[in-house]
């Protein structure tokens, strides 16, 4: 099993339409972190949890520590919301990020 | 962009050879990090420093895989007598590092293709 699942692995919506992807993972950790890659390579950081909830325009990101499973919510998607969204996790102990598979999302006008 | 520059941006090689990667953080950022990203993957941690240390290596940084900060500034990865299987994206990232700094946002650079031949 590996440590970091993320669902769907693929995802195709309209453009509007409220948009969750979920990530779940198996060890104790000390934060989390949502990122952004679009097509070309580039990573952007969108989130970094260690509880709670945080949003950020349409954004919205959750973690539940206890459930060891987070949630990356995009509200009113837009064709450039499409990309792959990764997620990621610090152990509690040293600074090594186990990053997921990624989800790929595809927005259609 | 992010401000986190990387150089070159891709490198193609014959098996064999030697190679290396530099990466400029933002400067006042004392954490930086190594990746590597195949095709369909997700990134894989390779190592990171604490301003001019390295802290942690992967197993998956092989004895041909070295990382430098010398200055606690900028990095460079070597990768000595390529093979056909480094072939992969190589991600620098940095961050702030302060010492008690729990959610310590990572910040990519673009990358550097390596394609082994």
């Amino acid at each position: 099993k590996n440590e970091v699942e993320q669902s769907p692995q693929n995802l195709t919506a309209q453009e509007g339409e409220f948009i969750t992807i979920n990530c779940s993972y198996s060890v104790g950790i000390s934060a989390l972190h949502w990122l952004q890659q679009h097509p070309g390579g580039g990573i952007v950081s969108l989130f970094m949890l260690s509880s709670g909830k945080k949003k950020h325009g349409r954004l919205i990101a959750t973690i539940n520590i206890q459930e060891k499973h987070s949630s990356l919510h995009i509200t009113a998607s837009h064709p450039r919301d499409s990309a792959v969204y990764i997620c990621a996790v610090k152990g509690k102990y040293g600074q090594n990020f186990v990053f997921g598979p990624g989800t790929r999302l595809s927005v259609l006008p | 962009d992010t401000g986190v520059s990387q150089d070159p941006r891709h490198k193609i090689t014959k098996r064999g050879q030697n190679v290396t990667f530099r990466c400029d953080p933002i400067s006042e950022h004392n954490r930086l990090y190594w990746y590597r990203q195949t095709l369909g993957q997700g990134p894989e941690f390779l190592t990171y420093f604490q301003n001019e240390a390295q802290l942690e290596k992967s197993r998956l940084l092989s004895d041909r895989f070295s990382a430098e900060r010398p200055k606690g500034s900028f990095s460079t990865l070597e990768i000595q007598r390529t093979e056909q299987g480094d072939s992969a994206m190589y991600l620098c990232a940095s961050s702030l590092g302060r010492p008690g700094l729990r959610e310590d946002t990572q910040y990519f650079g673009p990358g550097t293709r390596l394609t082994v031949l």
